[in-house]
């Protein structure tokens, strides 16, 4: 059964520290990677999603990168912000049907 | 454009009672899926439909749960004889449909029994 890890579970930063969330994951056989915030009381909010094939994707601070066949993807977030603060959640989807998820990295960015 | 949305966003029951929470997909969108996310723990798949295709049970926790998705849109999670295990916020997302395809969630629905 495919099972996802996220280090740290929490992590405090001061504002406009670069920084670098693990995510690892025991399947490679999966067809993409997707990274996801949740703010508290809410849904979650899509990132960026990294098919099977790729090695990265990039949104503006953030950058996703998948090592497939060592089961390992990184978000890394660039001068974060307060605004960043939020659990960040990274899922791999093995098939058609689901996702699965990492219990998540909770960030606080301190002004 | 409207993204998912669900309906109710809290709802406090009874053991035993039994509740339904709804899920409107983002049009156009064939694919819908149900999840579960209990405190402390992550979210946990629970159901999947895909068009008109037979739907992926394989995630819900007891044959107290139940989905359906009517004319390929709407979906309805019903949980009957509520325990209080079952109090978690219950997230729906939908996509696409093809593998590849970004899952796009709702708020949730944060369900208390008590």
């Amino acid at each position: 059964k495919q099972e996802v890890t996220q280090i740290p579970a929490a992590l405090s930063v001061p504002e406009g520290e670069n920084l670098v969330l693990n995510c690892s994951f025991t399947d490679s056989a999966i067809y993409n990677l997707q990274w996801f915030r949740q703010d508290p009381g809410k849904g979650l909010t899509s990132l960026l999603l990294i098919q099977s094939s790729q090695r990265e994707q990039t949104s503006g601070r953030l950058n996703a990168s998948l090592d497939k066949s060592s089961g390992r993807s990184t978000l890394y977030i660039a001068a974060s912000q307060p605004g960043d603060s939020a659990t960040y959640l990274c899922a791999v989807r093995p098939g058609a049907n689901n996702l699965f998820f990492g219990t998540g990295t909770r960030l606080t960015v301190i002004p | 454009g409207a993204g998912v949305s669900q309906s109710p966003s809290n709802k406090v029951t009874e053991k035993g009672k039994d509740v339904e929470l709804r899920c409107d997909p983002i049009s156009g969108h064939t694919a819908l899926y149900w999840y579960r996310q209990s405190l402390g723990q992550g979210l946990e798949f629970l159901i999947y439909f895909q068009g008109n295709s037979a739907p992926d049970k394989s995630g819900l926790p007891s044959d107290r749960f139940s989905a359906e998705r009517t004319g390929g849109s709407v979906s309805t999670l019903t949980i009957q004889r509520t325990q209080q295990e079952d109090s978690a916020v219950y997230l729906c997302a939908s996509s696409l449909g093809i593998h590849a395809d970004t899952q796009y969630f709702g708020p949730g629905t944060r369900l208390t029994v008590l």
